[in-house]
């Protein structure tokens, strides 16, 4: 499986936004980039995901890098509620017959008041 | 939608005893997942099935686990016996086929082996 590469811990202030980046050098042409969050004591969530055009919904937007070896997950601004566990992961778009999903230690975004 | 369902949320047994997790997915989802959370190994898939059936159990650990999926709505991942080490947090989580990847996971069963 591709590997993903991510800051251990990030901070940021309330109701400014946050970049949060993701490499994933050895992306291959038909894996998908996924971002899923972990609130503490919760279960992993899903944020977006993206393949090679960037992507914006109502949590966040991803930005690809045009050679796809990267990416950027945007919070437009950031809320305590957006203190999590912020997981960067590649999935195959075709699978080849399994759906696993390798989360990674992924990286902790702090936010301070 | 009620979201995938777990039960217990929280369980302490003493080592040797049998551990038995249990879940219902979102209904109609067609994955049903276990993962596994430690502080020293993240998150890790246990097992997956599909249509209710086994398809990757490559991640269980050893054969003190094992995974059951009767039918659509419940599934059960026992640890018998349980041992300390298998102190985690154990999330199940669902995912409709052609959902465009999405997999919702419940809100975990926080395990103690003592």
């Amino acid at each position: 499986d591709a590997k993903t590469t991510q800051p251990n811990s990030m901070e940021s202030n309330e109701e400014e936004p946050v970049h949060l980046p993701c490499n994933h050098s050895t992306i291959s042409g038909t894996d998908y980039i996924h971002w899923y969050r972990q609130l503490p004591s919760q279960g992993p969530e899903y944020v977006i995901h993206g393949l090679t055009s960037n992507v914006n919904n109502r949590m966040a937007s991803l930005a690809i890098a045009e050679d796809r070896k990267s990416s950027t997950l945007i919070l437009h601004r950031a809320t305590l509620r957006d203190a999590a566990v912020y997981y960067c992961i590649l999935r195959d778009k075709f699978q080849g017959g399994s759906e696993k999903l390798v989360f990674g230690k992924g990286m902790k975004l702090t936010v301070n008041p | 939608d009620a979201g995938v369902i777990q039960s217990p949320r929280h369980e302490v047994t003493e080592m040797g005893q049998e551990v038995t997790l249990r879940c219902k997915p979102i209904s109609g989802h067609d994955y049903l997942f276990w993962y596994r959370q430690t502080m020293m190994r993240g998150l890790e898939l246990l097992i997956y099935f599909n249509n209710n059936v086994p398809i990757d159990d490559s991640g269980m650990p050893e054969d003190r686990f094992s995974a059951k999926m009767p039918n659509a709505s419940f599934s059960t991942l026992k640890i018998q016996p349980s041992e300390p080490r298998d102190s985690a947090v154990y999330f199940c989580a669902s995912r409709l086929d052609h959902s465009g990847n999405t997999i919702y996971f419940g809100e975990g069963s926080w395990l103690t082996v003592v």
